[in-house]
């Protein structure tokens, strides 16, 4: 099973700042990977599919960086919307498998 | 437009059975997998498992397998995940899930509104 390590856990910001949010993927999943936001009391949102490509109707500051094992998220200056937790998702292994890393959660600084 | 709506929520008693549904609508039911995560209280995403309504073929977890039984009825568009006998530690939220795209090898994209399930005696 391919493990995803996202880090930090926890990321105390302010409204405005650039983040970037990391996934480690335990062997290459190519650019298999997916990222969603999740806030509290709901479901979580595809933001970014296939590492780097935006879905419908995500706000152009979110992008998607990586293949093969290194992957990254960057909000380019956080709204207050942006608080919540988000996921990196890998869907590329045989027999199928798919994988969540554990989370980080965008705090309030 | 695409969405999926789930039934509501359940409360069990350790080794009852119970099924949960996942509908969809604005879409070819049968074209695209369905999948389903687990999340428990406080915790992450976890995938339980997928199938694809055109042939009913599932997949599972290695973590859920033997665990949860997912099935499909076409006529109502409709996925479900069942239980056999329920124990305390399925308590959770169960989201289902459209693949983005008419592979497996896809992103989820839209996920219904979660069937919370708690178990207790």
């Amino acid at each position: 099973e391919t493990l995803l390590t996202q880090s930090p856990a926890t990321l105390s910001v302010s409204p405005g700042d650039r983040v970037t949010l990391s996934c480690r993927a335990s062997q290459s999943v190519s650019s298999n990977v997916a990222w969603y936001q999740q806030k509290a009391g709901q479901s979580p949102r595809l933001l970014i599919y296939g590492a780097s490509s935006r879905a419908t109707g995500i706000p152009a500051r979110f992008s998607g960086r990586g293949s093969g094992t290194e992957f990254t998220l960057t909000i380019s200056s956080l709204q207050s919307e942006d608080f919540a937790v988000y996921y990196c998702q890998q869907y590329y292994n045989w027999p199928p498998s798919i994988t969540f890393g554990q989370g980080t959660r965008l705090e309030i600084k | 437009e695409v969405q999926l709506v789930q039934s509501g929520a359940e409360m069990k008693k350790p080794g009852e059975s119970l099924r949960i549904s996942c509908t969809g609508s604005g879409y070819t039911f049968t074209d695209y997998w369905i999948a389903w995560v687990r999340q428990m209280p406080g915790k992450g995403l976890e995938w339980v498992g997928f199938i694809y309504p055109g042939d009913s073929d599932a997949r599972y977890s290695p973590s859920f397998q033997g665990q949860v039984s997912i099935s499909v009825d076409n006529a109502v568009n409709t996925a479900y995940l069942q239980w056999s006998s329920l124990k305390t530690s399925d308590t959770a939220l169960y989201y289902c899930a459209r693949h983005a795209q008419r592979s497996f090898y896809s992103a989820f994209d839209p996920w219904g509104q979660g069937t919370l399930v708690t178990v207790s005696s």
